[in-house]
This record gives structure tokens, C-alpha cells and sequence, in this order.
């Protein structure tokens, strides 16, 4: 068993819709890294935390600590959002990021 | 754009061959990490250095060697490369020495192709 499962691994949206991608862990963590990495290959860093939730434009991250789970949200999705999002968590070994294998998204007109 | 330069973008080689990716991070961070993405693998952690020093290593063979240069600039050193060792090479950078307090900041990678 992986511990980092995201889901789901592929997801194909129309513009507008709201859309959710989830991760789940299994090891005790200190943080927790969402990335975009476009079909170019580029990895942007999109969001880090530790608890709660985080808001920037139209993308939230929430994560629960006690569930070992976090979602990554987009409302009003556009094509432009399409890429594979990557979950990544800090184990707590520094420096050793643990990746998830990605949720590919797809965003039709 | 992230601040994170990585040389080159492409690189063809042959089985048996060494190659060198360079890795310069965003101004002012002391941290730089090295990451190998396969199609089969996903993204796996290499190694990491702070400000010149080896600070922790992950899924690197014996036949890769890094260092941090004093102006902090990075160097990854593969050598008797495999066709298995055909990737995406990323570099991140941050401010701090681990990836549970400060944001990454991933340079646009280096792809390998080992024929």
C-alpha cells in the first residue's frame, strides 16, 4: 500500500464545475504539499499546510489531521486548469518528501 | 516564474556515459532538493543540501553523486547511466532545511534520455 493515495486518478470536468481532488496518508506528518505540473512538465508549488484550510483565487486546500486526509477544491474550473495535481507529505525526515502518484484533470470547454 | 534554474532542459546520452545537471536555486534559498520523476516511479526524492552541506538522502544509487557548491548552486552527477535512468530531473529550492516549514519552489527540470 502506497502512503500517499490520491483519488481520483483521472477526472474530466466541464468549465464551471466545481472539482475535488483528495489524498489520503498514512504516516504522521509535519506538512503536506499540493503541485500543479503542467503538460510541459513544470511543478508549481500550489499550496503547503499543516491544519486547517488555505485559499488562493479560485483553489482551497483543506487538510484533517486526525484523518489523515486533505482535499484540494477548484470552483469555477477552467481549461486552464488542466494538469496533474500532486499530493507530497513531509514525513517528518528532512528533506524526504513523500509523493502521491497524481490525479490527472482535464477541463473541457 | 520560480527563481529556480536548472541546466539543461534536454539531454540525449548513451548507455555508460555520465552527465551533469545544474541546479541554481531562487535567490536566498539555503536548501536544494533533487528529485527523479519516471514513468513508472512518479516522483521520488534524491537527495537534499543546506547552505553546502548534505542534509539528507532518500532513493539515490551509488552511481549518483550531488554537491552544493559555495555559492549554493547544485550539481547532480549521474554516471554509467542505464536506459532505466531515462527521467525528468527536478530541482527545488527553499528557505529553510526541511519541506515541513517553508514552500518549495521547483525549477522546470531536466529531461534524460539515455539511448
Amino acid at each position: 500500500k502506497n502512503e500517499v493515495e490520491q483519488s481520483p486518478q483521472n477526472l474530466t470536468a466541464q468549465e464551471g464545475e466545481f472539482i475535488t481532488i483528495n489524498c489520503s496518508y498514512s504516516v504522521g506528518i509535519s506538512a503536506l504539499h499540493w503541485l500543479q505540473q503542467h503538460p510541459g512538465g513544470g511543478i508549481v508549488s500550489l499550496f503547503m499546510l499543516s491544519s486547517g484550510k488555505k485559499k488562493h483565487g479560485r483553489l482551497i486546500a483543506t487538510i484533517n489531521i486526525q484523518e489523515k486526509h486533505s482535499s484540494l477544491h477548484i470552483t469555477a474550473s477552467h481549461p486552464r486548469d488542466s494538469a496533474v495535481y500532486i499530493c507530497a507529505v513531509d514525513g517528518g525526515s528532512q528533506g524526504n518528501l513523500i509523493f502521491g502518484k497524481g490525479t490527472k484533470l482535464s477541463v473541457k470547454p | 516564474d520560480s527563481g529556480v534554474t536548472q541546466t539543461p532542459k534536454h539531454l540525449i546520452t548513451a548507455t555508460g556515459q555520465r552527465v551533469t545537471l545544474r541546479c541554481s536555486p531562487r535567490s536566498g534559498d539555503l536548501s536544494v532538493y533533487w528529485y527523479q520523476q519516471s514513468l513508472d516511479q512518479g516522483l521520488q526524492f534524491l537527495i537534499q543540501y543546506y547552505n553546502g552541506e548534505e542534509r539528507a538522502k532518500g532513493n539515490i544509487l551509488e552511481r549518483f553523486s550531488a554537491q552544493q557548491f559555495p555559492d549554493l548552486h547544485s550539481e547532480l552527477n549521474l554516471s554509467s547511466l542505464e536506459l532505466g535512468d531515462s527521467a525528468l530531473y527536478f530541482c527545488a529550492s527553499s528557505f529553510t532545511s526541511g519541506t515541513g516549514n517553508s514552500p518549495l519552489h521547483f525549477g522546470n527540470g531536466t529531461r534524460l534520455t539515455v539511448t
